[in-house]
This record gives C-alpha cells, structure tokens and sequence, in this order.
C-alpha cells in the first residue's frame, strides 16, 4: 500500500541554525505534497506545499524541494526560532483517482535558545 | 480558527461503548477526512468523503463507520470500543476532492476507560 516515510523523527537544533526534514513517498501517482506544523495541544497547520510540477518552492525562512524521480521531497527551515519548535508531518496525495492523504510519522524539532 | 468544528471536545467512556463524534466543515469545503491520532503518533488516515460519497478508505477498523449528510456535516461512528481506541480524532475538510490543503479542526479527545 501507499506509504510515507520521514526522517528524522527527532531532531534538535541551535537557534539560527537551518532544520532540514527529508521524506520518501511509494506512490507514483502523488502529485500533492504538503507540509503541516502541529504545536503541542493544537491542530496540524499546512505551512508551505508544492506540487509534482515544480521542483521547489519557498515562503520566507521555508522552503521545499521534490525530486520526482527518486520520490523524494524534502523541506528545509532557515534561521530557525524557538517558535519553530513543534511536530512537522509531511504528506502525500493525488487529485485523481483515489484521495488518500498519507502522512509521515511526523519529526519532533526542538530549537535551542 | 480554521473554520472546522468538531463535536464534543471531549469524550470518556467506558470498552464496549458506541460514540458518535460530529464534524462541520469550512463554509464551501464539500470534502471531508477523518483521521485517528495516538498518544505522540502521527496522523492515521481513516476515511475521506466528498459530496456525501465515500471516496477513499484507510486503516478504518471494521467497528468504525462514517458518513456525510447532505449538509456535508460528518459523523464518525465508533462501536464495541476497545482502550487502544483512545485516541485524538481530527476531521479536516478541504474544498477539492483532492490535492489541496485540508483544514483541520480542533479534534475530539476520545477515552475509552
């Protein structure tokens, strides 16, 4: 079945370093693949996305890199800030023909004042 | 506020028990998802309806059940509870059938005693 891998799961950084959360998808036909951010207590948040027809995409201190071939995606956070501290899930979905959402086990990141 | 509201915030109960828990989607969105949480796990994909049609199922327990209504409010039914059903459950709703952000609600905190 589909599947989501996502490493690390726990991951602990200085403030001001960069965080990098890599993930591996098994299904070919995804073409949907977003991040979201759970802070403790709280719901998942989508914080940035990128689809198969692009191969990076950034928003501020986030970005996001695919490479469809090796079915990879990875996301990247820059000048990182204890409020970044939380649990990121990645994802992965198509728009046609079977809408499962499937996410990764999640990387706790922990940033250091 | 993502605008998803789910229904009770809390729940207790005792093994063997039916709960019903109760979603209401963002104005507009006409899919739904419904997802399981475990105590520090990460987001198990149940169910997805769109339009009031079952459009794809995940890991959902035999003893599981949901459907939309034609007001595209969603209940998710859960019966002959067992404890390893405690648990977060989230629905998010999402204005695509799929590949687009999904919105989460608040959860419901189920406790099977």
């Amino acid at each position: 079945g589909e599947n989501v891998e996502q490493h690390p799961s726990t991951l602990s950084v200085q403030e001001g370093d960069s965080a990098v959360i890599k993930c591996t998808y098994s299904d070919s036909a995804s073409n949907y693949f977003p991040w979201y951010k759970q802070e403790l207590g709280k719901r998942p948040q989508l914080i940035i996305d990128i689809r198969s027809n692009v191969g990076e995409k950034k928003d501020q201190r986030i970005a996001v890199t695919l490479n469809k071939t090796a079915k990879h995606f990875s996301l990247h956070i820059t000048e990182t800030q204890p409020e970044d501290s939380a649990v990121y899930f990645c994802a992965a979905s198509r728009d046609t023909g079977g809408f499962k959402t499937i996410f990764g086990a999640g990387t706790r990141l922990f940033v250091k004042a | 506020d993502s605008g998803v509201t789910q229904t009770p915030k809390h729940l207790i109960t005792a093994t063997g028990q039916r709960v019903t828990l109760r979603c209401s989607p963002r104005s507009g969105d006409l899919s739904v998802y419904w997802y399981q949480q475990s105590l520090d796990q990460g987001l198990q994909f149940l169910i997805h309806y769109y339009n009031g049609e079952e459009r794809a199922k995940g890991n959902i327990l035999e003893r599981f059940s949901a459907q939309q209504f034609p007001d595209l409010h969603s209940e998710l039914n859960l019966s002959s509870l067992e404890l390893g059903d405690s648990a977060l459950y989230f629905c998010a709703s999402s204005p695509k059938m799929g590949g687009a952000e999904q919105y989460f609600g608040p959860g419901t905190r189920l406790t099977v005693t």
